[in-house]
């Protein structure tokens, strides 16, 4: 089984300023999705990434895949309050999914 | 949009009692799925199905049981509740494989047991 590691764990910063969260693997994946979680909710998906080097873009959010496809980052411009949640990458791995443990993001008015 | 909806956001139930927890996908999707979340724990499955009348156990299938009438829907059983069985439970379902297998999931049932 393939797993997948998330960093960093926590993160707490004030509105306004950029970050950038990761997801890595030493296995390969055929595609990875980001979901953003709000308390109390299920996880909501922002994005998959399938090509190796992918980049996408949602408003201030970029995400890629690295050109192994083994890992993945989430940049954030300019946080607001209501990116606040926690943040989990999953895996592909045939009909499964191999999820991360998150980052929790905290982002302050 | 995908849609996966379980049918309870929020229960209490009794210690021995048994549980149901109903879900429904409306794409289509051949692959469902039921994990529990817990804290520092993250995401575990319970039980996995490919297909109508098929069903495979994941990581903590003891004390659960599932069943897959139709392809829409996947139900979990709690076939005699215990405290450590409380617990957020998210249904997901998925297509058949292939680039950009996606999985998507419900809104999660709160399920405390006392």
């Amino acid at each position: 089984t393939q797993l997948l590691e998330q960093s960093p764990q926590f993160l707490s910063i004030q509105e306004g300023e950029n970050l950038t969260v990761y997801c890595n693997s030493s296995s390969v994946f055929s595609s990875l999705q980001w979901y953003r979680q709000e308390p109390g909710e299920g996880p909501v998906l922002l994005v998959t990434v399938v090509t190796g080097g992918e980049v996408k873009k949602l408003k201030r959010l970029t995400f890629q895949f690295g050109d192994a496809r083994k890992d993945s980052s989430l940049h954030i411009t300019a946080a607001q309050p209501g990116d606040t949640g926690l943040y989990l990458c999953a895996g592909a791995e045939g009909q499964n999914f191999v999820f991360g443990p998150g980052t929790r993001l905290s982002v302050l008015p | 949009d995908v849609k996966v909806t379980q049918s309870s956001r929020y229960l209490v139930k009794r210690t021995g009692e048994k549980v149901f927890l109903e879900c429904v996908q409306d794409m289509d999707h051949e692959n469902m799925f039921w994990y529990r979340q817990d804290p520092g724990l993250g995401l575990r499955l319970i039980y996995f199905s490919y297909d109508v009348k098929m069903k495979e156990k994941g990581d903590i299938p003891e004390g659960y049981s599932v069943s897959r009438e139709k392809k829409e829907r996947f139900s979990l059983i709690l076939e005699s509740a215990s405290t450590n069985q409380t617990s957020m439970y998210l249904c997901a379902s998925s297509l058949w494989g292939g680039a950009g297998n996606t999985i998507y999931f419900g809104e999660g049932s709160w399920l405390t047991v006392v």
